[in-house]
């Protein structure tokens, strides 16, 4: 993938909602795709990351995306979201030797 | 502990005095990048390094410069900043090759008045 967009700027969800953040890529040849997340005042963190093999991946903390070839998503899903999954959220890919191209970002707010 | 670290951390200077930024890693990667972060345009690749001594333009290397003498260190330079300069400044670390994970910096929120 050459590149990524996000179009959702801002979601807003009540615990325990599920959530489900949109990512499209650009074809470019070999997919590597990636999601971060950003806890407020902190650094990025992998989430988790998709290279070949099972369209379907778990990360850590419960996130999981889906690789669909035919739409050109990489869509992050959580089933229940918490409080603390406050944060802002990345899809990337990468270009190049090892370079990330990110996307805009969502900011999550989960409400208590 | 493997880490990124960064200093400062936060600054604040003026138009046009020169200042570095530093970036230092302890897992003796050979790849590492700078970016930066801005509201609404996520992070943009500045410059990256592949090794000791090789360094390359990222998306947005204007009015930045970079060096990479030792493994562990990559210094963020800038020469003449300018207010459109004010940004969060990433650095990240990775080994060599395509699709390993990179782990980043606490981060550098530089102000340029």
């Amino acid at each position: 993938a050459q590149s990524v967009s996000q179009h959702n700027h801002h979601v807003i969800l009540s615990e325990a909602a599920s959530l489900e953040l949109g990512c499209n890529y650009s074809y470019g040849g070999t997919v590597n795709l990636f999601w971060y997340v950003q806890y407020p005042g902190q650094h990025l963190q992998l989430l988790l990351k998709y290279f070949s093999g099972d369209p379907l991946v778990k990360g850590i903390k419960g996130f999981e995306a889906e690789f669909i070839k035919s739409k050109f998503s990489f869509n992050l899903r959580k089933p229940s979201v918490q409080w603390s999954d406050t944060a802002e959220y990345f899809c990337a890919s990468i270009r190049g030797a090892n370079n990330l191209f990110f996307g805009t970002g969502t900011r999550l707010t989960v409400i208590p | 502990e493997a880490q990124v670290t960064q200093n400062p951390r936060y600054l604040i200077t003026v138009t046009g005095k020169k200042l570095t930024v530093t970036c230092s890693q302890n897992m003796n990667h050979e790849y590492m990048s700078w970016y930066r972060q801005d509201p609404g345009l996520g992070l943009r690749q500045i410059y990256y390094s592949m090794n000791v001594e090789v360094t390359d333009k990222g998306d947005v290397p204007e009015g930045y410069k970079v060096s990479r003498k030792e493994k562990r260190n990559f210094p963020l330079i800038l020469e003449s900043p300018s207010p459109n300069q004010t940004s969060l400044y990433f650095c990240a670390s990775s080994f060599g090759g395509r699709g390993h994970e990179q782990f980043f910096g606490p981060g550098t929120r530089l102000t340029v008045l």
